[in-house]
């Protein structure tokens, strides 16, 4: 069973206001990933990290960042919230090896006004 | 470029059996993965086909034929709480997962 968390679980605030949203694992995972999705929409990866100190963009990265200072960590960051980044914001880890099964937390529903 | 196609949406029968496809085009294969998606939740993880042919787990199985670029779940005796989206995501040559849209499952009594 996977264990992977994260807060705030729903979260409402003004434009321009910088947001961190937090996700943590508790197995170990070496690479973790942020997602952003839309209601009936397909996942986009947003940043990626394949371990401590390393962190990657993926097709949506542009106006946050993300750190992996520890294994279990991988927060992502907003700098200044525009209502375009209105969405479910989904995290995942997986296990070491080509198979690359991901394991979600719950998810952050981010509304900006 | 990159691209996953499922049906946006599907109906069936309680007790009944559906099967959802999923066509694609990637730049490479490593894998694809159904997931299960319940509205307002996270993914979990179904299945995963590497090799051509059949994967069957219970009531659900998954397809695969990489000469095609196909795949499907075939989900048997359906129940109430399987409505939720299905989504299909290959991994690709790079090793991350590219994901489709997802279907919505409607279960009707």
């Amino acid at each position: 069973e996977a264990d992977i968390y994260q807060t705030p679980r729903y979260l409402v605030i003004g434009t321009g206001k910088k947001i961190t949203l937090e996700c943590s694992q508790t197995m170990g995972h070496d690479k973790m990933y942020w997602y952003q999705q839309d209601p009936g929409m397909e996942l986009h990866l947003i940043h990626y990290s394949y371990g401590v100190n390393s962190t990657e963009k993926g097709d949506l990265s542009s106006e946050s960042t993300v750190s992996r200072i520890r294994t279990e960590h991988f927060p992502l960051t907003l700098e200044s919230a525009r209502p375009s980044h209105t969405s479910q914001y989904l995290c995942a880890s997986s296990l070491p090896g080509d198979r690359n099964e991901q394991f979600f937390g719950p998810g952050t529903r981010l509304t900006v006004l | 470029g990159q691209n996953i196609d499922q049906p946006t949406e599907m109906t069936a029968t309680e007790g009944a059996i559906v099967q959802i496809n999923c066509t694609y085009q990637t730049s490479g294969f490593n894998g694809l993965f159904w997931y299960q998606q319940h509205a307002g939740e996270a993914p979990t993880f179904l299945s995963y086909n590497v090799l051509d042919g059949l994967e069957e787990k219970g009531r659900f199985s998954s397809f695969l034929s990489r000469s095609k670029g196909y795949s499907y779940l075939l989900l048997k005796e359906l129940q109430m709480k399987d409505s939720a989206s299905y989504l299909c995501a290959v991994m690709d040559s790079n090793y991350q997962l590219i994901w489709g849209a997802g279907t919505k499952l409607i279960i009707k009594p």
